[in-house]
């Protein structure tokens, strides 16, 4: 079946744009989480939504940084005013209920390269 | 707090030797502690979890781990390591739901 998907794979940002990175989840998936991920570094969390509802986004680094996921599936995270530490590859995960033994299935991950 | 340790970044080991990669964690509460593994230019994919009950986990790809309480420590084990198991690996605990991570351990696996 469908994994968890992202687009784009790969994106190139001048210092100042603002970014649009999205994720389609494993369908009926109701938890979807993203992570940052710096180059040599493991995984950072960034914020979780149960269906549309964001219930922590305390991992989001500043206010440049929104997610949403208005009906409960598509996601996208949004940067605004790009900064070269914003580099990284950005990892979204779905799980399909909510719960800390429940297994997240990740996408392949956007990477993230502002110059 | 919840947080992983992963000692040793870079591993490497001979085709058909012993796989060893250590994890310790420190939890406030029972832990629920998971391996992933990921290739380059993919994303992170489950080789095993303990959750509850059984301490040695079994996972894919011939892995398992031991879940130690008294040592804080979940490291993973492979008798015998194959080319294709040469990748980054990750040890995490769950904390409200949400992953940490430890650093990664690259293993290098020699012919």
């Amino acid at each position: 079946g469908a994994g968890v998907s992202q687009s784009p794979r790969y994106k190139v940002a001048k210092r100042g744009q603002d970014v649009a990175l999205r994720c389609d989840p494993i369908s009926g998936h109701v938890s979807l989480f993203w992570y940052q991920q710096a180059l040599g570094q493991g995984p950072e969390f960034l914020t979780y939504f149960q269906n549309e509802a964001q219930l922590d986004k305390s991992g989001l680094p500043s206010d440049r940084f929104f997610a949403e996921r208005p009906e409960g599936s598509v996601s996208t995270l949004k940067i605004q005013r790009t900064q070269q530490e914003d580099s990284a590859v950005y990892l979204c995960a779905s799980s399909s209920r909510q719960g800390s033994t429940d297994t997240q299935y990740f996408g392949p991950g956007t990477r993230l390269t502002v110059l | 707090a919840q947080s992983v340790t992963q000692l040793g970044s870079h591993v490497s080991v001979s085709e058909g030797a012993l796989v060893l990669l250590r994890c310790n964690y420190s939890s406030s509460v029972p832990p629920y502690l998971f391996w992933y593994v990921q290739y380059p230019n993919q994303g992170l994919q489950l080789l095993l979890k303990y959750t509850t009950g059984a301490t040695l986990v079994k996972g894919i790809n011939g892995f398992e781990a031991e879940f130690k309480k008294s040592e804080t420590s979940f490291h993973l084990t492979k008798p015998s390591a194959h080319m294709s198991d040469a990748a980054e690996y990750f040890c995490a605990v769950t904390y409200t739901g949400k992953l940490i991570f430890g650093q990664g351990t690259t293993l290098q696996v020699k012919p």
